[in-house]
């Protein structure tokens, strides 16, 4: 089965930008989304086809692709930011979504 | 707005049953393919089962197929996972969750509920 790697956290200091990684073997062909969990919240898509927003999500949110790795890039950040951040594609061998591990984004 | 409510989790013994809802509004719920996605305590999220907007396919994950139904009631806007046999490995936070385009299948989780707490111990 497809399997997502990504890493268990990221920091970052407010107003800088954050990187957040999802990695995969020819992700590039994949269609990539994400997804942002607050503590107590319901999960909220950000990113979906790889690098469109929703209706709603700033612009400081964006996703891109290489060869290997899908990447959610969040400028700006600030300490609503902070959150749990997972990556999610289709595995086609077994017909079903998968999900990365989730990042937690720390704002210093 | 969407807005998605699940309710029926609890404390259950191994091997019992749990019946999940999910009342869904803001949108034509009837449009929408809808799933079922869990997240075990301290683990990434895991996608359990579909229902299409229609009702006609439903999908399940290997781990809960013969132990997990879903089911829709359009004239009530509500979702349903009937949960049988029930192991402490699915222990889990279950969100509801609604297809991002209408009338279609693309497992695109566009919107979220803020889940219902199933715990499975003796």
């Amino acid at each position: 089965s497809y399997v997502l790697t990504q890493p268990p956290s990221v920091s970052v200091a407010p107003g800088q930008t954050a990187r957040i990684t999802c990695g995969g073997n020819n992700i590039e062909f994949q269609s990539v989304h994400w997804y942002q969990q607050k503590p107590g919240q319901a999960p909220v898509m950000v990113v979906f086809d790889d690098s469109d927003r929703p209706s709603g999500i700033p612009e400081r949110f964006s996703g891109s692709k290489s060869e290997n790795t899908a990447t959610l890039t969040i400028s700006r950040v600030g300490a609503g930011d902070e959150a749990d951040y997972s990556c999610q594609v289709w595995d086609s061998s077994t017909d079903h979504p998968v999900f990365g591990g989730g990042t937690k984004l720390t704002v210093l | 707005q969407v807005q998605l409510v699940e309710s029926g989790g609890g404390v259950v013994q191994p091997g019992r049953s749990l019946r999940l809802s999910c009342a869904g509004s803001g949108f034509t719920f009837s449009s929408y393919g809808m799933h079922w996605v869990r997240q075990a305590p301290g683990k990434g999220l895991e996608w359990v089962s579909l229902i299409s907007y229609d009702g006609s396919d439903k999908y399940y994950t290997d781990s809960v197929k013969g132990r997990f139904t879903i089911s829709r009631d359009d004239s009530k806007n509500t979702l349903s996972l009937q949960m049988y046999s029930l192991r402490p490995e699915d222990t889990a936070v279950y969100y509801c969750a609604k297809e991002n385009i209408e009338g279609g299948v693309l497992y695109v989780f566009g919107s979220w509920g803020q889940g219902t707490l199933v715990t499975v111990s003796s």
